[in-house]
């Protein structure tokens, strides 16, 4: 069974610095979509970033950027130059590429607070 | 567009009551899925329509559970009769097309006291 695992309950950050968020994953696929959410307090979820398993190069979104180990099955999110917006539930998730179900697999969730 | 959207927001019942969860997808959107998250845990898979059918239920956790989706529209998720572990935030998300990002709605809270 497929498990994604976020072992930072919660991160701190103070605005314009930069924070890792670590998210570690296992299955037994090849091919699957790595996401990182991001649920502002009382406001819908929203995809910060995706990568594709096959992909070597890293994604980036802007001010998000991912640092994807695929031997160590690792995937964290790093938020650089962050902002007071940027304070949210981080979730962690993965979906096999191949088969016929679309599900998302989540971690737990980190909560990153973002101080002036 | 209107994103996906969730009826009630919060939610407090008796244990042993009935509580009918709402969910209206993005339009357009043939894939609607629910999932649910107990404080603290990560957030687990209920199930998957496409359209009005069911295409995984996997993740519903027993019988007192029933998902429905009339139409291939909105759909609906009936606790009945609830039980005190069924506290936690249920999540609708829909997507365009099997493989399309998941878009999801505000949760709705449900509490069983």
């Amino acid at each position: 069974a497929q498990t994604v695992t976020q072992s930072q309950p919660e991160m701190s950050v103070q605005e314009a610095e930069t924070v890792t968020l670590s998210c570690t994953y296992d299955t037994s696929e090849s091919d699957y979509y790595l996401f990182w959410y991001k649920q502002p307090p009382s406001r819908q979820m929203i995809l910060v970033i995706r990568q594709e398993a096959y992909k070597q190069q890293n994604a980036t979104e802007n001010r998000f950027s991912v640092n994807f180990q695929k031997a160590a099955k690792s995937f964290s999110l790093k938020i650089s130059d962050s902002q007071l917006g940027d304070a949210a539930m981080y979730f962690c998730a993965y979906r096999p590429m191949n088969t016929g179900f679309q599900k998302l697999v989540f971690g737990t969730g980190t909560r990153l607070l973002v101080s002036p | 567009e209107a994103g996906v959207t969730q009826f009630p927001s919060h939610s407090v019942i008796e244990k042993g009551q009935t509580v009918t969860l709402r969910c209206d997808p993005i339009s357009g959107h043939d894939n609607l899925y629910w999932y649910r998250r107990v404080m603290g845990k990560e957030i687990k898979f209920l199930l998957h329509f496409v359209k009005e059918s069911k295409q995984d239920e996997s993740g519903m956790p027993n019988n007192r559970f029933l998902a429905e989706r009339t139409g291939g529209t909105y759909s609906t998720l009936k606790v009945q009769p609830a039980e005190l572990e069924d506290s936690g935030v249920y999540f609708c998300a829909s997507s365009q097309g099997l493989w399309g990002e998941q878009y999801f709605g505000p949760g709705t809270r449900l509490t069983v006291t």
